[in-house]
């Protein structure tokens, strides 16, 4: 069974730094992107970028460009999204997927990371 | 980058109604594109993907059809776990874009 299990849920302030996790198993960690997609409160879906754990090809939306690291543990078939200073704006749920290479959509997708930024 | 665009952003519809949503695409992406369902509190769904393929394990109830710029997406027939808000998402070689999305409520 393919699962992709987020970390939890995390409370950090501004400037503080955070790396949240997609750990997947049921298939080949190193055959499928993994991308990531943002929602904000109460908002729609944001593409933010995606990684092929094979070889860590990696492309960011242009949004996201410097924002944000994404990047894997091929090891422990592990992606994940990382910042280096959390702003109040970064405050959203977070979501990991697969999308099968050579193939254009998302057809699993880990049960999310609500990241909530705070002073 | 390619932009999408949802009509309607919301819709009110019944249970046993046939509704229709549409996305249009700011330049032509062929069949390049998918829907997805959210339901409150939940991660997306594929329900279609490649503008036209039910994805698999997913009720025939949904259907969606287009090419080019211009697509939709139907349900049948609404049933009680259809109210959702629904999304298209395009890839163009990995510039990837949601549309806002359709809220579909209960009347």
């Amino acid at each position: 069974e393919v699962q992709l299990v987020q970390s939890e849920a995390e409370v950090k302030k501004p400037e503080e730094s955070l790396k949240i996790s997609c750990e997947v198993s049921g298939y080949i960690f190193t055959a499928f992107w993994i991308g990531w997609v943002r929602q904000m409160p109460g908002k729609g879906l944001e593409w933010m970028g995606i990684v092929y754990p094979g070889d860590s090809d990696t492309r960011y939306s242009p949004s996201f460009q410097g924002q944000v690291t994404i990047s894997v543990d091929k090891s422990i078939s592990t992606a994940y999204l990382q910042w280096n200073s959390l702003k109040a704006s970064d405050t959203a749920m977070y979501y990991c997927a697969r999308r099968p290479e050579g193939l254009n959509y998302f057809d699993y997708w880990g049960q999310g990371t609500l990241v909530t930024v705070s002073s | 980058d390619i932009q999408m665009t949802q009509s309607p952003s919301s819709l009110s519809a019944s249970v046993g109604d046939r509704v229709t949503i549409t996305c249009q695409a700011s330049q032509d992406i062929r069949k390049s594109l998918n829907w997805y369902q959210q339901k409150p509190g939940k991660a997306p769904k594929l329900l279609i993907y490649a503008a036209s393929n039910l994805e698999t394990g997913v009720s025939s109830r949904f259907s969606g059809s287009g090419s080019g710029t211009d697509f939709s997406f139907t349900i049948s027939s609404l049933q009680p776990e259809d109210f959702a808000t629904y999304y298209c998402q395009q890839d163009d070689n990995f510039l990837i874009t949601f549309g806002p999305g359709t809220r579909l409520e209960i009347k």
